[in-house]
């Protein structure tokens, strides 16, 4: 079973405007971090957040974690094109295995 | 420095066939990862491989198999193939366990009539 749900399944938007994805999960943690997978091709890093840490930048994006709620939430800001794929959670437990949610898929209308 | 490698790209089989796919992680990454990716499931962990010690396995039935080679590459053998195996085989590595970032590979397609 996976441990993250990620919500909504999926999210149509504008160029330029911010999208919001949230993820969440059923034990405690190690990390949680989040993936983009462009149309059925490998999946790539974009942030790893510690069970410790409430939040992190990169770039565009924005990651929140709340671990009184075991959620998480990934923002992109001024969204483009290149940014339509499918976002993954995955909760790293204590044994450090990962596991994945179902994903949100991004559609960047132009 | 190169990415993460997988052969073949695309592989068709037949029921009660078996396949082999390989991986070949970023050179100075000793941990190996794979997935399997299907709509319906999702994302599975299906085994991890440090020091070619298999770490980690997941919920998946013994006609699922890896190693791992004394240079980091990895294999993975999937025997008895079922229609249900059809997927995306994905490869991961990380400079080792430990819940690191880990960088995947393309992946391997699949397909089984």
């Amino acid at each position: 079973s996976q441990q993250g749900e990620e919500d909504p399944q999926a999210l149509s938007i504008q160029e330029g405007e911010n999208a919001t994805m949230n993820c969440s999960y059923k034990t405690s943690i190690n990390n949680l971090q989040w993936y983009r997978q462009n149309s059925g091709r490998g999946l790539v890093h974009l942030i790893l957040i510690r069970s410790n840490e409430r939040e992190k930048h990169s770039g565009r994006l924005r990651v929140t974690l709340d671990t009184s709620k075991k959620s998480s939430s990934l923002l992109i800001t001024a969204s483009r094109a290149a940014d339509t794929a499918s976002y993954f959670c995955a909760t790293v437990l204590n044994d450090y295995k990962l596991s994945f949610g179902a994903g949100t898929t991004v559609t960047v209308r132009a | 420095k190169a990415g993460v490698t997988q052969t073949p790209r695309y592989l068709i089989k037949t029921r009660g066939q078996q396949v082999t796919l390989s991986c070949s992680p970023i050179s100075g990454h000793r941990s190996v990862s794979w997935y399997q990716q299907t709509p319906g499931q999702g994302l599975q962990f299906l085994f991890e491989y440090f020091s070619e010690t298999q770490r980690n396995k997941g919920n998946f039935p013994g006609r699922f198999s890896g190693r791992q080679f004394s240079n980091s590459r990895s294999e993975m053998n999937v025997s008895t193939l079922e229609l249900g195996d059809s997927a995306l085989y994905l490869c991961a590595s990380s400079l080792d366990p430990g819940g690191r970032t880990q960088y995947f590979g393309p992946g391997t397609r699949l397909l089984v009539l």
